[in-house]
């Protein structure tokens, strides 16, 4: 069984502050992904990280998915109350499960004005 | 519709009875996938459909539980026999073909809650 440990497991920030979440494994993951879910909707992806040692940018969020494969991070610059959400990363498995998500916990995260 | 549409949004029943949650997946989309999130837990993987087969139904937790999906496209998640343990939010998701680096597309789930 594959297990994704996401550290901290909450996060209550104030605005313009950064902070670093943190999603790690003893399992190799084929591509891990990262997920933000508001309160009563599904999640919604963010983005998706295949290489080892790969970093994504996507505004004031940056992804860095691991050499081995095996853990990855989430960096937020200058949070706004607008990133307020729980941050889920899920990696893929390899080969023939590579159809399957497992989710860690979650990180909740709430950026105060 | 343009996303993932599932049914009944919520629903509060009493311990023993049956429940039929449905899911409606994005138009075309081949892979369906059902997860259940608990209070302090992560989605929990159940079952993932590649058209209307299941070949990985490895995460649906008993035989209280089952799933079907036909023509390719709606999906009915059944819980016989409803637990107090069974309250949770259901997840369902659609991809393209199935993961491989592709993204899944989730709706808004299911609160189930049982007295």
């Amino acid at each position: 069984t594959q297990l994704l440990e996401q550290s901290p497991q909450f996060l209550s920030i104030q605005e313009g502050e950064n902070l670093t979440v943190y999603c790690n494994s003893s399992s190799v993951f084929s591509s891990l992904q990262w997920y933000r879910q508001e309160p009563g909707e599904g999640p919604v992806l963010l983005v998706t990280v295949v290489t080892g040692g790969e970093v994504k940018k996507l505004k004031r969020l940056t992804f860095q998915f691991g050499d081995a494969r095996k853990d990855s991070s989430l960096h937020i610059t200058a949070a706004q109350p607008g990133d307020t959400g729980l941050y889920l990363c899920a990696g893929a498995g390899s080969g023939g499960s590579n159809y399957k998500l497992t989710f860690g916990k979650g990180t909740l995260l709430t950026v105060n004005p | 519709g343009a996303g993932v549409s599932q049914s009944p949004s919520n629903k509060v029943t009493e311990k023993g009875k049956d429940v039929e949650l449905r899911c409606d997946p994005i138009s075309g989309h081949t892979a369906l996938y059902w997860y259940r999130q608990s209070l302090g837990q992560g989605l929990e993987f159940l079952i993932y459909f590649q058209g209307n087969s299941a070949p990985d139904k490895s995460g649906l937790p008993s035989d209280r539980f089952s799933a079907e999906r036909t023509g390719g496209s709606v999906s009915t998640l059944t819980i016989q026999r409803t637990q107090q343990e069974d309250s949770a939010v259901y997840l369902c998701a659609s991809s393209l073909r199935g993961l491989a680096g592709g993204e899944l597309f989730f709706g808004e789930g299911s609160r189930l809650t049982v007295l």
